[in-house]
């Protein structure tokens, strides 16, 4: 059962424009939700999180959002840079348990 | 965020025989966690290692596979024993800590098995 999906494999974005990195999840019980981004050959680095309380979350380029309703986040970068092309891993953790992945997307930035 | 280093980054074993991967942390940490990325997926959880007591598996994980060891709050090892070519994946040390409970991860230990 997978309960944190990335449905999209893969997401190209020129340079300057914006980009929106999708996540759904099954699990009402997350209370807790991260976003990773991960270069090859390098392990994954923490970008930015959400508790559930919240609705949006920034930190320079980078905002996620959280619509509870729907069990829907979504990690927005703007202006997106060559430098942001990496796999992106949404996770999500109920009462501060394991971390589950989604399967993660690969950002291309087309400069 | 502490500073997680984990040793060898990259090795290439025989099937059939063992590697151990080590994770020195730069502070004391409580919850230490082995995780796997194999070719094209995502990450799973192995285990949580836990301080002077047997680790905590996942379902699919045991611990004769992956003997997992946590003599203090900054080091843990693990290993993965009787190697087959469905091993080679990147192994990766976490650490959660800060308010949230954010979870951080080492580079990566890369296993190739022949």
């Amino acid at each position: 059962d997978q309960q944190v999906k990335q449905n999209s494999p893969s997401l190209s974005v020129q340079e300057g424009r914006i980009s929106i990195l999708n996540c759904d999840y099954t699990n009402s019980m997350f209370d807790y939700f991260l976003w990773y981004k991960k270069y090859p050959a390098e392990g994954p680095t923490f970008l930015i999180s959400i508790s559930s309380i919240k609705d949006k979350n920034e930190d320079g380029r980078f905002t996620v959002f959280l619509n509870k309703s729907a069990k829907h986040l979504s990690l927005h970068i703007v202006p997106s840079q060559p430098g942001d092309s990496a796999v992106y891993f949404c996770a999500a953790s109920a009462n501060g348990n394991k971390l589950v992945f989604g399967a993660g997307t690969i950002l291309r930035v087309k400069s | 965020s502490a500073v997680i280093s984990q040793k060898p980054s990259r090795d290439i074993c025989q099937r059939g025989t063992s590697l151990t991967i080590q994770c020195q942390v730069d502070s004391q940490v409580t919850m230490m966690f082995w995780y796997r990325q194999q070719p094209g997926q995502s990450l799973t959880l192995i285990a949580t290692a836990n301080q002077g007591s047997e680790a905590t598996y996942e379902s699919g994980f045991v611990i004769d596979k992956f003997p997992i060891s946590r003599p203090n709050l900054t080091f843990s090892t693990l290993t993965v024993s009787n190697l087959s070519p469905e091993d080679s994946s990147i192994y990766l040390c976490s650490v959660m800590e800060g308010v949230g409970n954010t979870i951080y991860f080492g580079e990566g230990s890369w296993l190739t098995v022949v």
